[in-house]
């Protein structure tokens, strides 16, 4: 069974970078688009990239000037940087692994998410 | 962007009530088109996918159909663990997209 795990600090200070890993278990990293999905609290979800098993990303260009994804293949996990974090980077943070298998793609695996929070 | 806009934003239905949301999409995305629950302080679910496939396990009651840019879910009898929100996700193109969410609640 597939498994994602999100980690990192929780608090972040504003103008700092938020740094998280999403550890996959179960399943190769190859074939597949790894994603990085975020929640503001009570609001909807925002994409906010992916990455494929080769290194190729593909960013929210509403985001892009700050978020680099990046993968490593050797621990099975990808990662997110976020930097210049605003309270408004305050969100639930889920990574998830999207699949198309000849089929328009979809998130069928995801994390339980991590809240992080900027605050001072 | 494309823009994806689910309607009504909430509801309030009854065990057993057939529930019906719907999704538009701002320009075609032919079946790219998902479905996901959350409930509370978990994460989104695969629900369908493809406009119209049941993803592994879910009920049958769950189901979904697609008519040119627009697209719904319906669950034919609303069972207590059906109490939700739920959204829908194209990706047809990048960036990927989601509707605002439809929250289900007792009535």
């Amino acid at each position: 069974q597939v498994q994602l795990q999100e980690s990192g600090p929780g608090l972040v200070k504003p103008s700092e970078t938020l740094s998280l890993a999403c550890t996959v278990s179960g399943g190769p990293l190859s074939s597949y688009y790894w994603s990085w999905i975020r929640q503001s609290p009570g609001k909807g979800l925002e994409w906010i990239g992916f990455i494929n098993y080769s290194g190729g990303t593909t960013y929210n260009p509403s985001l892009k000037s700050r978020v680099t994804i990046s993968i490593d293949t050797s621990k099975n996990q990808f990662s997110l940087k976020m930097t210049s974090v605003t309270a408004a980077d305050t969100a639930v943070y889920y990574c998830a692994r999207e699949w198309g298998g000849g089929s328009p793609s979809r998130l069928d695996y995801w994390g339980q998410g991590i809240l992080v929070t900027v605050t001072a | 962007d494309i823009q994806m806009t689910q309607s009504p934003s909430s509801l309030s239905a009854s065990v057993g009530d057939r529930v019906t949301i719907t999704c538009r999409a701002s320009q075609s995305i032919s079946t790219y088109l998902n479905w996901y629950q959350q409930k509370p302080g978990k994460a989104p679910k695969l629900l369908i996918y493809d406009a119209s496939t049941l993803q592994t396990v879910v009920p049958s009651r769950f189901s979904g159909s697609r008519s040119g840019t627009d697209f719904t879910l319906t669950i034919s009898s609303l069972q207590p663990e059906d109490f939700a929100t739920y959204y829908c996700q194209q990706t047809y193109s990048t960036p990927r997209t989601f509707g605002q969410g439809t929250k289900v609640d007792i009535k």
